[in-house]
């Protein structure tokens, strides 16, 4: 079956400080892969997205993420964290036709000056 | 601008007063799905459409009925609220099940007393 784990529940950075966060899933097909990020208050807003290709992708707000197919990985990153950046992180693993998008249970992220 | 829009967005009623939560989207999208977001749970979902006409069950669909009579609109109802069903829920939209770009609606805080 298919899942996604993200091993922390709740990460402290300082603001400027890099951040990793981390997403491993376990997926039968070839896996799209998804980071989603909820501010306080708001919706799901994707951040980036990886089908093929470059296992390195950029999205917004600067964040980029690395696919790594032996480590069934997809961790998030960001090189300088800004205090707007706290709020709650999601890795989500789907497959194109009609097989479900699966969502890890969430990173949240505190900024501290 | 392509957005899903829900209403309403803060709702508190008493147990087993059947009620509704709309959603709607402007982009086209033959998909749409419905998640309940609680503490340490992540996001789950409750029921999801294919297509107008197209329903099917998610993760968690007791309690909670829904219709696709229109491509545009996804309302949930649920005809006899339970305290266990207070929740934050999300409406989202995406021109595929697994493979693509998911777009959220802004989410509907329920609190059945």
């Amino acid at each position: 079956a298919q899942s996604v784990t993200q091993p922390d529940i709740h990460i402290t950075v300082s603001e400027g400080a890099s951040l990793e966060l981390r997403c491993n899933y376990s997926y039968g097909a070839t896996p799209y892969l998804f980071w989603y990020v909820q501010s306080p208050g708001q919706g799901l807003q994707l951040l980036l997205k990886y089908f093929s290709g470059d296992t390195l992708v950029q999205g917004i707000k600067g964040f980029e993420a690395e696919f790594k197919r032996s480590q069934s990985s997809f961790n998030l990153r960001k090189p300088s964290v800004h205090w707007s950046d706290a709020a709650e992180y999601f890795c989500a693993v789907g497959a194109r036709g009609n097989t479900p998008l699966v969502f890890g249970k969430g990173t949240r992220l505190s900024v501290i000056a | 601008e392509a957005q899903v829009t829900q209403n309403p967005r803060y709702l508190i009623t008493v147990t087993g007063k059947k009620l509704t939560v709309t959603c709607s989207q402007n982009m086209n999208h033959e998909y749409m799905s419905w998640y309940r977001q609680d503490p340490g749970l992540g996001l789950r979902q409750i029921y999801y459409s294919m297509n107008v006409e197209v329903t099917d069950k998610g993760d968690v669909p007791e309690g909670y009925k829904v219709s696709r009579k229109e491509k545009r609109n996804f309302p949930l109802i649920l005809e006899s609220p339970s305290p266990n069903q207070t929740s934050l829920y999300f409406c989202a939209s995406s021109s595929d099940r697994g493979s693509a770009e998911a777009f959220f609606g802004q989410g509907t805080r329920l609190t059945v007393v």
